[in-house]
């Protein structure tokens, strides 16, 4: 079986600064990754996805999060956050070569302060 | 032109009633999924059907039941409500990786926030 744990619930941050949400994942089996971002009232968007190749992955928005197979981490980050970053980022899995059925983290709440 | 759709968008209804959920996708998938998201935020999934047939089905109380009459429809019965049902119900769709070869991104609904008083 496949667990998610995001290590924090909510994420402060000023316009502008830099910003890293931390994802760990436990599974005995190859994986997917995957940050999805809901934003208030509405469903989820696909912001990036780690599926294989390089472990590096960005959006188009400016985000990008590393896969790290030893650590088991997925973290994303932004180097500027915009007021419009607001949301709450979710962190997901799905075994590979499996049934897509994804597995999700508590969230993370991402609040930029002008 | 709504990729994945919910009716409706908002559901108040007493104790002991049923109730039901629709989604429809209209972007030619042949799997479609619900997930239930607390009042905590935390998402779960709990069914999903491959061309009409149930492949996933988490432990959720068979109050709960699932009916895909076509690829584009999956719609959720939820008998005899409880106050702990109160949630906000996502549905998606994806085309399966078996079928395709590769994985495919899941399309997300905007949710369906039910309310039992």
């Amino acid at each position: 079986a496949q667990s998610v744990t995001q290590l924090d619930s909510q994420v402060p941050v000023f316009e502008e600064a830099p910003v890293e949400l931390r994802c760990n994942y436990s599974s005995s089996v190859s994986v997917y990754l995957f940050w999805y971002v809901q934003y208030p009232n509405q469903g989820l968007q696909l912001l990036l996805k780690y599926l294989s190749g390089s472990t590096l992955v960005e959006s188009i928005n400016g985000f990008e999060a590393e896969f790290n197979k030893s650590q088991t981490s997925f973290h994303l980050r932004k180097p500027s956050v915009h007021i419009s970053d607001t949301a709450e980022y979710f962190c997901a899995v799905s075994r590979s070569g499996g049934y897509n059925k994804l597995i999700f983290g508590a969230g993370t709440r991402l609040a930029v302060h002008p | 032109d709504t990729a994945v759709s919910q009716t409706p968008k908002y559901l108040v209804t007493q104790m002991g009633n049923d109730k039901s959920i629709k989604c429809e996708q209209n972007l030619g998938h042949d799997t479609m999924y619900w997930y239930k998201q607390d009042s905590k935020k935390f998402l779960k999934i709990m069914f999903s059907y491959n061309n009409k047939e149930l492949i996933i089905n988490e432990t959720v109380p068979n109050r709960f039941s699932p009916k895909s009459p076509d690829k584009a429809h999956l719609n959720l019965h939820i008998n005899s409500l409880e106050l702990g049902d109160s949630a906000v119900y996502f549905c998606a769709s994806s085309q399966d990786l078996q079928t395709s070869g590769y994985y495919n991104e899941q399309f997300f609904g905007p949710g369906t926030r039910l309310t039992v008083l």
